[in-house]
């Protein structure tokens, strides 16, 4: 069964930084994309940033551009969104996905003073 | 970026009713969308993929179609574990844009 754990989420200060991880189990971590998607309170659903099984490509938001920083390490099945330059804006709960039929339970984070 | 439009926004619909959701493409992704089921405080469920094939488990009341940039969700008799807010995503260029969300309530 796929399991993906999200850890990292808490409050931090504008401008402040953050570092998530998610925990994969059940499959072939290193032969599978993986993506983070975020949720603001009560709103819908944004795409982040993805990167490829290798780790040799990645992509985001434009929102995100330049502040955020999607790795993997393989040999340990887990996944990492490192935040910087953090805003309210990116208030939200994050969530880890495999492919699209794979989702965490997400971890939130808090912007705010 | 590709950019997702859904209508509607809402629908307030009865069990046993048919319901209809559409999503467009601001350009064309062939197939390649997805249809998502949120319930509250929940992660999103995979519905379909590749505009028209439902994920395993999931009742064949739902059914996608579509191709280009016009495609449908629909929800061929609605039961009450059905209301919840369902979302399109097109999986045919990074980033992977997702629509506005469609809530679907109680009438």
């Amino acid at each position: 069964e796929v399991q993906l754990v999200e850890s990292g989420g808490g409050l931090v200060q504008p401008g402040g930084s953050l570092r998530l991880s998610c925990s994969a189990s059940g499959f072939t971590f290193s032969s599978y994309a993986m993506h983070w998607v975020r949720q603001a309170p009560g709103k819908g659903l944004e795409y982040v940033s993805a990167i490829i099984s290798n780790g040799g490509s990645t992509y985001y938001a434009d929102s995100v551009k330049g502040r955020f920083t999607i790795s993997r390490d393989n040999s340990k099945n887990t996944l990492y969104l490192q935040m910087s330059s953090l805003r309210a804006e990116d208030t939200a709960i994050y969530y880890c996905v495999k492919e699209s039929e794979s989702w965490g339970q997400g971890t939130l984070v808090t912007v705010s003073s | 970026d590709i950019q997702m439009t859904q209508s509607p926004s809402s629908v307030s619909a009865s069990v046993g009713d048919r319901v209809t959701i559409t999503c467009r493409a601001s350009q064309s992704i062939s197939s390649w969308l997805a249809w998502y089921q949120q319930k509250p405080g929940k992660a999103p469920k995979l519905l379909i993929y590749a505009a028209s094939t439902l994920q395993s488990g999931v009742p064949s009341r739902f059914s996608g179609s579509g191709s280009g940039t016009d495609f449908t969700l629909t929800i061929s008799s609605l039961q009450p574990e059905d209301f919840a807010t369902y979302y399109c995503q097109q999986t045919n260029s990074f980033p992977l844009t997702f629509g506005g969300g469609t809530k679907v309530e109680i009438k």
